[in-house]
């Protein structure tokens, strides 16, 4: 079936640094790619989507693009902030068009 | 838009009670979820409803009981627990029913302990 792998964590990074998670996805067909993030104490929250191959998923400073030749979906910032902290979850859908998760990466910025 | 409430926040419960969760939306979406969150773990998909019939049940054992009474409301029903039964639960909507791009909406989730 459909899966995602990302990168373990923690991630550690100072405040202004660039940030790269790093999720790959295994899939038949055409799923759409999520980057959620859960925030402490908080339910998931969309963070940005793709649903073809090629899109660009962005917001809030962060970016994630579509690819098909490497089956990735790499969520990136170019300068993080302490509110940034929180765990990220990749998922894709599967041919149910239900979503599945990878494990999370928690990101810590210290100041 | 967080749109989505679940009570409630935290429970313990021994292996023998009998305990409800509760999750409720008000954003007039046609599919709910269950979700299980471990330590460690990816989410698993435990139950949906869409359009208040359930269309998925990911094998959970039966000591954990969906109920779907409307649209809104979403029910996850506890009977004689185990230990690994403890998770924080997650309930999400999304607006269109079960479709490849929606975005689902989720709840802050209920911390589940059981002794």
């Amino acid at each position: 079936g459909n899966s995602v792998t990302q990168m373990e964590g923690p991630v550690t990074l100072s405040e202004e640094a660039f940030l790269t998670i790093n999720c790959t996805y295994t899939a038949t067909g055409y799923p759409s790619l999520f980057w959620y993030v859960q925030y402490p104490g908080e339910g998931l929250q969309l963070l940005l989507k793709a649903t073809k191959a090629d899109d660009k998923g962005s917001n809030k400073g962060f970016e994630a693009t579509y690819r098909k030749e490497t089956t990735s979906f790499h969520l990136e910032k170019g300068s993080v902030q302490v509110s940034d902290s929180a765990v990220y979850f990749c998922a894709t859908t599967d041919n149910t068009d239900k979503l599945i998760f990878g494990t999370g990466t928690r990101l810590q910025v210290f100041p | 838009e967080t749109g989505v409430t679940q009570t409630p926040r935290h429970l313990v419960m021994g292996m023998t009670n009998k305990k409800s969760l509760k999750c409720e939306q008000h954003l007039g979406h046609n599919a709910m979820y269950w979700y299980k969150q471990s330590a460690k773990k990816p989410l698993e998909l435990m139950f949906v409803y869409n359009f208040k019939e359930q269309t998925e049940n990911n094998s959970v054992p039966s000591r954990f009981s969906p109920e779907c009474p409307n649209s809104s409301h979403l029910f996850l029903h506890l009977h004689t627990l185990q230990p690994e039964d403890s998770a924080l639960y997650l309930c999400a909507s999304s607006p269109r029913g079960v479709d490849r791009q929606e975005t689902q909406y989720f709840g802050p989730g209920t911390r589940l302990l059981v002794l």
